[in-house]
């Protein structure tokens, strides 16, 4: 069965300082996708990336950038110079094709980031 | 910018009395989600519909829970009888299509409370 840990519950920094958020994955199925959500306090959650299992490129996108290793079945995500903006609970999730798409969600970090 | 509308926002209703959400997908989206996400975890999926067709609600509690999509478009979600472990957030959500390579749109959410 597919499964997402997210180990950090809440991380704390300091604006300006660099945060790496981590995912690690289980799937036994060989095509499957990888996500991105954050859910700041209003409730909705906001797609960041989605990345497929055969694309082990890593990916930048302004002060985001994520970091794909299917040898270690991890797909981390880091915020460069954090604003307080970034303050949310981010998600992790997994679909596999062979489980009906279904979206997997880890358990989510709540990342707090102070002026 | 096109988005899933859900309705009420909050809603708090004691036990035993039945509750109602509603969902509108972003037009033109053929597949639509329904989540439901405890306080301090990740969504988990409730039902998925495929225009008015029901694809997947294996973990759908249908002795209470049930779903529907009339006319493929927009979606109610009934709970009856409420019970207090359903206090929860309801996030819908809506693709164009079935598959991995669509991302999935959410909505703002019901925030449910029973006493």
């Amino acid at each position: 069965a597919q499964k997402v840990t997210q180990a950090q519950t809440e991380i704390s920094v300091v604006e300006k300082e660099d945060v790496t958020l981590d995912c690690v994955y289980e799937t036994r199925d060989t095509t499957y996708y990888l996500f991105w959500y954050k859910q700041p306090p209003s409730g909705e959650l906001v797609f960041l990336i989605r990345r497929n299992s055969f694309d082990e490129q890593n990916e930048i996108s302004g002060r985001y950038s994520w970091n794909f290793q299917k040898s270690t079945s991890s797909f981390n995500f880091t915020i460069t110079a954090s604003q307080v903006v970034d303050s949310a609970v981010y998600f992790c999730a997994l679909s596999e094709a062979n489980n009906n798409n279904d979206m997997r969600f880890g358990a989510g970090t709540r990342l707090t980031v102070k002026p | 910018e096109a988005e899933v509308a859900q309705s009420p926002r909050y809603k708090i209703t004691e036990k035993s009395q039945a509750v109602a959400f509603w969902c509108d997908p972003i037009s033109g989206h053929a597949t639509l989600y329904w989540y439901r996400q405890i306080l301090g975890q990740g969504p988990e999926l409730l039902v998925q519909f495929q225009d008015e067709s029901v694809v997947d609600d294996s973990q759908l509690p249908k002795d209470r829970f049930s779903a529907e999509r009339l006319k493929g478009v927009d979606s109610t979600l009934k709970i009856q009888p409420a019970e207090l472990g359903d206090s929860a957030m309801y996030l819908c959500a809506s693709s164009v299509n079935l598959g991995l390579s669509y991302e999935q749109y959410f909505g703002p959410g019901t925030r449910l409370t029973v006493t």
